[in-house]
Formats: structure tokens, C-alpha cells, sequence
């Protein structure tokens, strides 16, 4: 069965770039009509869409964060990653990757803690 | 962007009780609608998908339902593994977006 795993800095420093990747096992990202996605909750609240990756490469960014989000697909290694620009303590999150189709978020990471300091 | 609100945010009911959440959509979404359950410390699960298909590993017991902008989320008999968090979500659009929760406490 596919599994995904997060993994990246839990600390980051306001005003740098917050780096993840999602490794994916048990089945690639360049096969299937899937989008692999990142999600974020912020402590205590609800979820919020980041961006995904299409299989075919395609990707889409959330309107709020797209001057600052760029996700990308490594084929060869079966990973996508999640780079966001300039964080502050507002981007203090969980972040999970996800794999998703027209018919929701089947497969979910564990999910990784970011802490952006000052 | 579609904008989703579930009522209650928050719900105190007892074991055995019948639940319903509710998820309306800021326009027609068709059934592209679709719940998750999140527990404490844990990653959000698919509960629900397209309004009303069940996802494998749940119980009966949980039933969706619902087109166009309004949904609804059926707990038939609350068990006590049930006391989590549920979103909605909707995949009509190609900017996902969820609602903000309906946290399920026990009475």
C-alpha cells in the first residue's frame, strides 16, 4: 500500500525558506490520475490547502501563498517537496503531504512539525 | 475561491447518540464533496467521499449525503471511537478548500 513521509528542518528562521519533502513508497508519483499535495494546520486550528503536484508535472498553488510556494516532483527518487519563501511565525505549522484524487485525500503522511523563530 | 461552513463548530453528544454535521458550499459543487475525521496528534483520515461513499475501514455507521452547495454527515450510533474532529471538504474546484471543523466532544 502506498505510504508517504514527510521529512525536513523543524525549525526554520523567519525570513528563510522552509524546505520538506514527501517520500513516497508503495506506489510513484508518476503513475496514476493523482495530485500529491501539501496540507498545513496551524496549531489548534483547521486544515489549509497549500498546493499540489500533478502526475503529469502540472502544479497548482493556494491563491494566499502562491508568491511564495513552489512545490516539485523527483521522479527518480519518488519524492515531491514543498519550498515556501520568506516564512514568518504565521507559517508555525504541521505540514502533511497527501495523496489526492477528484475524490479526496486518501493517503496521508504522518505530518511534520515547522516552528519558524525570530 | 468556494468557501465551506460547517455547523455545528463544535458538538457534545453521548455514546449511542444520532449525530449530524452540516456543510454548506458558497456555490454549486455537484458531490464533489468529501469528510474527514482527525483525531488528536494525528493526521486527518477520508471518511467520505463524492457526498456519500464510504471509505474502506469505516463503519456503516457513518453515512454522507447531499449535492450542490448543501451536505450533511450522519453518525447513526456515536461510539466512543468516534469523539474526533471533522472537516469537509470540496475537490470541484482546483483550489481545494475545506471547512473549519466540527469538534465532537463527549457529553
Amino acid at each position: 500500500q502506498v505510504q508517504l513521509q514527510e521529512s525536513g528542518p523543524g525549525l526554520v528562521k523567519a525570513s528563510q525558506t522552509l524546505s520538506l519533502t514527501c517520500t513516497v513508497s508503495g506506489g510513484s508519483i508518476s503513475s496514476g490520475d493523482y495530485y500529491w499535495t501539501w496540507i498545513r494546520q496551524h496549531p489548534g486550528k483547521g486544515l489549509e490547502y497549500i498546493g499540489h503536484i500533478y502526475y503529469s508535472g502540472t502544479t497548482y498553488y493556494n491563491p494566499s501563498l502562491k508568491s511564495r510556494v513552489s512545490i516539485s516532483g523527483d521522479t527518480s527518487k519518488n519524492q515531491f517537496s514543498l519550498k515556501l519563501s520568506s516564512v514568518t511565525a504565521a507559517d508555525t505549522a504541521m505540514y502533511y503531504c497527501a495523496r489526492a484524487q477528484r475524490g479526496g485525500l486518501d493517503v496521508w503522511g504522518q505530518g511534520t512539525t515547522v516552528t519558524v523563530s525570530s | 475561491d468556494i468557501q465551506m461552513t460547517q455547523s455545528p463548530s463544535s458538538l457534545s453528544a453521548s455514546v449511542g447518540d444520532r449525530v449530524t454535521i452540516t456543510c454548506r458550499a458558497s456555490q454549486s459543487i455537484s458531490t464533489y464533496l468529501n469528510w474527514y475525521q482527525q483525531k488528536p496528534g494525528k493526521a486527518p483520515k477520508l471518511l467520505i467521499y463524492a457526498a456519500s461513499s464510504l471509505q474502506r475501514g469505516f463503519p456503516s455507521r457513518f453515512s454522507g449525503s447531499g449535492s450542490g452547495t448543501d451536505f450533511t454527515l450522519t453518525i447513526s450510533t456515536l461510539q466512543p471511537e468516534d469523539f474526533a474532529t471533522y472537516y469537509c471538504q470540496q475537490s470541484y474546484s482546483i483550489f481545494w478548500t475545506f471547512g473549519q471543523g466540527t469538534k465532537l466532544e463527549i457529553k
